[in-house]
């Protein structure tokens, strides 16, 4: 069965801190990876990696898939009390899309 | 302004009503989907449509029903048959390019049964 894992499931840092959140996947017709940030409602879009190795960056955020290890990992520098969310991380298959659960970060000031 | 907007917000039913959440799309998207996010779980897909009268069930489409009779509104029944219906509800819409792939999302609904 397709699985797709985010570790860790919630996380407390403190301003200026760096984070790294882990997506590990299982998925039979992968066609990319997909990172979203949920503050209240609906999830925006972050980042879409589809081949390995190459780092998509926006400001203190950046994002990289290892598509033989079967992982992503989504870096978020100098964080900010604003960048507190759930971050999901999704793969595309051929049709849909399977979700991971989530990481719930929290940053206190 | 184009985007993707879902009614109501928040609703209520009683255990052993059908209620039916609604979803328009104003993007010129073809294809239109539904997620279910419970706490701890991530979104679940429960249907998606890739074209107009054409649907497909998701992972957990056991309890509801769609219809997809216009490429803007895919609207959702969560059916007395669903047996933990309260959750947020997440439409969300998608085109297809070579190499992108984006579903942009609703604002959701908060469906509380009791």
């Amino acid at each position: 069965e397709d699985k797709v894992v985010q570790s860790p499931l919630s996380l407390v840092v403190h301003e200026g801190d760096t984070v790294t959140l882990n997506c590990s996947y299982e998925v039979t017709n992968f066609r990319s990876l997909l990172w979203y940030k949920q503050e209240k409602k609906a999830p925006t879009f972050l980042f879409m990696l589809t081949s390995s190795g190459i780092e998509k960056k926006s400001g203190r955020l950046s994002s990289i898939l290892d598509k033989k290890e079967l992982f992503s990992i989504l870096n978020i520098t100098a964080t900010q009390t604003g960048d507190s969310a759930i971050y999901l991380c999704a793969v595309v298959r051929n049709n849909d899309m399977r979700f991971g659960a989530g990481t719930r970060l929290t940053v206190k000031p | 302004d184009g985007g993707i907007t879902q009614s109501p917000k928040y609703l209520f039913r009683k255990e052993g009503q059908n209620v039916t959440l609604s979803c328009e799309q104003n993007l010129n998207h073809d294809a239109m989907y539904w997620y279910r996010q419970d706490p701890g779980q991530g979104l679940r897909l429960i249907y998606y449509s890739q074209i107009v009268n054409d649907f497909q069930k998701g992972d957990i489409a056991e309890g509801y029903s769609v219809s997809r009779e216009k490429k803007e509104s895919f609207p959702l029944t969560v059916t007395s048959a669903q047996k933990n219906p309260t959750a947020f509800y997440l439409c969300a819409s998608s085109i297809w390019r070579v190499n992108a792939y984006e579903q942009y999302f609703g604002p959701g609904t908060r469906l509380t049964v009791t």
